[in-house]
């Protein structure tokens, strides 16, 4: 299986500060690779797909970046909706995996 | 809109077997995949399997002999079946509606299920 290392796992930040998430894959999976966000009670959004695409409705302060094995989330200018869970996930090869993720708190 | 809901019991018990239901709306399941995720408590997300919009199934080679992914097209419902369940299975089962092949663009919010007796 793809084994997906994320990092941090905890980082604090303050509204209108960039902050950077890291995915790192085992094998290179091209640019198969999404970012989700969580946030309490609510259910996992799909943020980017394909390395750097942003979904729908995702807003352009978000932006992923990478290919191979080192992908990039950063998210410029944080707003206050943005604290919460992070995750990556590679589809390049079943079983889809996950990266353990990060949670990004106010500090 | 595009809306997923788990359903299905909280507890089961040990070696026997869980029955979780995905009822879906704003979407066919004839045009999308469905899939099944679970995350243990304080562990990360693990995807368990798909039914594609065709009725055809991939799985977790981990799983996959305990495991059984079904539909019922005409209720929007897909099925989730595992049997043997042990304390490890513990946890919050997630279905997913699969974006093309580039990861899952909406989700459920989850049913928690534990393994006890």
């Amino acid at each position: 299986d793809v084994q997906m290392t994320q990092s941090p796992s905890y980082l604090a930040a303050s509204p209108g500060e960039s902050v950077s998430i890291s995915c790192k894959a085992s094998k290179s999976i091209s640019n198969y690779l999404a970012w989700y966000q969580q946030k309490p009670g609510e259910a996992y959004k799909l943020l980017i797909y394909s390395g750097s695409t942003l979904q729908s409705g995702t807003p352009s302060r978000f932006s992923g970046s990478g290919s191979g094995t080192d992908f990039t989330l950063t998210i410029r200018s944080l707003e206050p909706e943005d604290f919460g869970l992070y995750y990556c996930q590679q589809y390049y090869e079943k079983p889809n995996t996950f990266g353990a993720g990060t949670k990004l708190e106010l500090k | 809109q595009v809306q997923l809901k788990e359903s299905g019991p909280g507890l089961v018990q040990p070696s026997e077997t869980l029955s979780l239901t995905c009822t879906v709306s704003g979407f066919s399941l004839t045009s999308y995949g469905v899939n099944w995720v679970r995350q243990p408590p304080g562990k990360g997300l693990e995807w368990m399997g798909t039914i594609w919009n065709d009725g055809s199934t991939d799985y977790n080679s981990a799983l996959k002999s305990r495991l059984s992914i079904s539909r019922d097209t005409s209720k929007s419902q897909v099925f989730l079946k595992m049997n043997s369940l042990q304390t490890e299975d513990t946890a919050i089962y997630l279905c997913a509606r699969d974006h093309y092949y580039s990861g899952f663009d909406y989700w459920g919010q989850g049913v928690m299920v534990t393994v006890s007796s």
